[in-house]
């Protein structure tokens, strides 16, 4: 039992390239999320998916799409990346989409955009 | 808007002496309220939820209140040990706005001496 799982760890873009975070969680749980987490600020919501088949913007989803490939898996893309996305990536999920269920989060992906 | 406010200094404590950290959180009442735990360059890990119709929460060393008057949860580690080193972090339930689901904290960072 992995959890949730993330990749790649790291990553260096240049300003203006694309790139797809991967996310998967095996624990068949419903809702699944993603997070930025800048130095100083508390996890900011990107996108979330209550359920298969669903998504929803976060609180800072301009700059990002994602894709709700399966029940398993969250995927976040980052279509021209800027600087301002230099960050570290979480993805979490839920046995469900309230604030009573508790978030199992990955390991982070950290993101420099040059 | 909504905001969660956390102490951003660090909290050095010397071992065995009971850890108290603050949430304290303006513009909402929200019906949970979630504690986690996050180690350097790791996802934040859960460690308790309280309902707001509960003044107290425990868990073997750890016991979180809720005071929906001051808004306000306190999180406290008794007996203390530097295993318990960590950035704390609180996260509200926004599910009754109809929006985001969770808002997390910047986290308070505690040492814990030997």
């Amino acid at each position: 039992n992995a959890g949730v799982t993330q990749t790649p760890k790291f990553q260096v873009l240049k300003t203006g390239q694309s790139m797809t975070l991967q996310c998967a969680q095996d624990m068949n749980h419903n809702s699944m999320y993603w997070y930025r987490q800048d130095p100083g600020m508390g996890l900011r919501l990107i996108y979330y998916s209550a359920s298969e088949g669903t998504t929803d913007k976060g609180e800072v989803p301009n700059g990002y799409n994602v894709s709700r490939l399966n029940k398993r898996e969250f995927s976040l893309r980052l279509e021209s990346a800027a600087p301002s996305q230099t960050s570290v990536y979480f993805c979490a999920s839920s046995e469900g989409g309230q604030g009573s269920y508790e978030q199992y989060f990955g390991p982070g992906t950290r993101l420099t955009v040059t | 808007s909504q905001k969660i406010e956390q102490n951003s200094e660090a909290l050095n404590i010397q071992e065995g002496k009971t850890a108290t950290l603050t949430c304290n959180y303006t513009n909402y009442s929200p019906a949970y309220l979630q504690w986690y735990r996050q180690d350097p360059g790791r996802g934040p890990v859960f460690l308790l939820l309280i309902r707001e119709n509960e003044k107290e929460k425990r868990k073997e060393r750890l016991k979180v209140t809720f005071d929906t008057t001051l808004k306000q949860s306190l999180f406290h580690i008794t007996a203390s040990q530097p295993a318990d080193s960590a950035t704390y972090l609180c996260a509200l339930d926004m599910s009754n706005t109809g929006g985001f689901k969770t808002i997390f904290g910047a986290g308070t960072r505690l040492f814990v001496k030997a």
